[in-house]
C-alpha cells in the first residue's frame, strides 16, 4: 500500500475550523482516500473517503489536490468530542479481494476548550 | 443495526492460557478483519476472513495464533499460550460483500491482559 504522511499532533480551539493535511506523493490511479479517526478507549471509526473529487458528509469535508498527491480532512466547528487520532490511509482498489486498511501513526489533535 | 459486536470487552489471562476472542460483524457483513494495536503504537493488520475462508492471514503470528470466520456464528480470534507480549487491544472490523468501496466498521476491541 502507497503511504501517507501526517503531522503527529495538531492543536485547535473549540467551535474553530480544522484542516488535516495529508501528503500521499506516491498514489496510485487506483488507490482512494480514506479518512478513519479513533477517540480515546475505542474502535476506529469511519470519517470521509474520496477518489478525485472533493467530498462532503455530515462529518466533514475531504479536499483532494488536483494532482492527488495531498488531501485534507476538514472539521468546520471543532467540539471537543474531535479530540482523537485521525489517519489517512490509501486503499486500493486495484484488482483481487483485499481491501484491507494499513493504519500509520496518524496526527493526534487536540481541542482546547 | 447493531455495531460490530467484541467480547469480551476486557480479558485477563495467565501466561501459557488460551485467549478467545469474538467478533460478531454488522448484519449482512460477511467480511471480517482482524486488528492489533499495542500500547503507545498503531494499528497493524491481522488478518482478513470471508465466511468460511481466510483471505490474507499477512499480519498473523507464525505460530499460537489462529482466526476462523465459520458459516454460523461469530469470528473467532485464538491464541493459545499467551505471553505477556500479547497484551493488547485486538479489534475487529466488518464490510458487506460485493461493495468494493464500503467502509470498515469496527468495533470498541478486547483489551487483552497477560499476567
Amino acid at each position: 500500500d502507497a503511504k501517507t504522511t501526517q503531522p503527529n499532533s495538531m492543536e485547535s480551539n473549540e467551535e474553530e475550523p480544522v484542516h488535516l493535511p495529508c501528503n500521499h506523493s506516491t498514489i496510485s490511479g487506483t488507490d482512494y482516500i480514506h479518512w478513519y479517526r479513533q477517540l480515546p478507549s475505542q474502535g476506529p471509526e469511519y470519517v470521509i473517503h474520496g477518489l478525485t473529487s472533493n467530498v462532503n458528509n455530515r462529518m466533514a469535508s475531504l479536499a483532494i489536490a488536483e494532482d492527488r498527491k495531498s488531501s485534507t480532512l476538514i472539521l468546520h466547528r471543532a467540539t471537543l468530542r474531535d479530540a482523537a487520532v485521525y489517519y489517512c490511509i490509501l486503499r486500493d482498489y486495484s484488482g483481487g479481494s483485499n481491501y484491507k486498511l494499513t493504519f500509520g501513526k496518524g496526527t493526534l489533535l487536540t481541542v482546547n476548550p | 443495526n447493531a455495531g460490530v459486536m467484541q467480547n469480551p470487552r476486557h480479558l485477563v489471562r495467565r501466561r501459557g492460557q488460551e485467549a478467545r476472542l469474538r467478533c460478531s460483524p454488522m448484519k449482512g457483513h460477511s467480511h471480517v478483519y482482524w486488528y492489533r494495536q499495542l500500547p503507545e503504537e498503531g494499528l497493524k493488520f491481522m488478518v482478513y476472513l470471508q465466511k468460511e475462508n481466510i483471505i490474507d492471514e499477512s499480519g498473523m503470528p507464525k505460530e499460537r495464533f489462529s482466526a476462523e470466520f465459520p458459516k454460523e456464528g461469530p469470528s473467532i480470534l485464538r491464541i493459545q499460550q499467551v505471553v505477556r507480549g500479547d497484551s493488547a487491544a485486538y479489534f475487529c472490523a466488518s464490510s458487506p460483500p460485493g461493495v468494493h468501496n464500503s467502509p470498515l466498521h469496527f468495533g470498541n476491541g478486547t483489551r487483552l491482559t497477560v499476567t
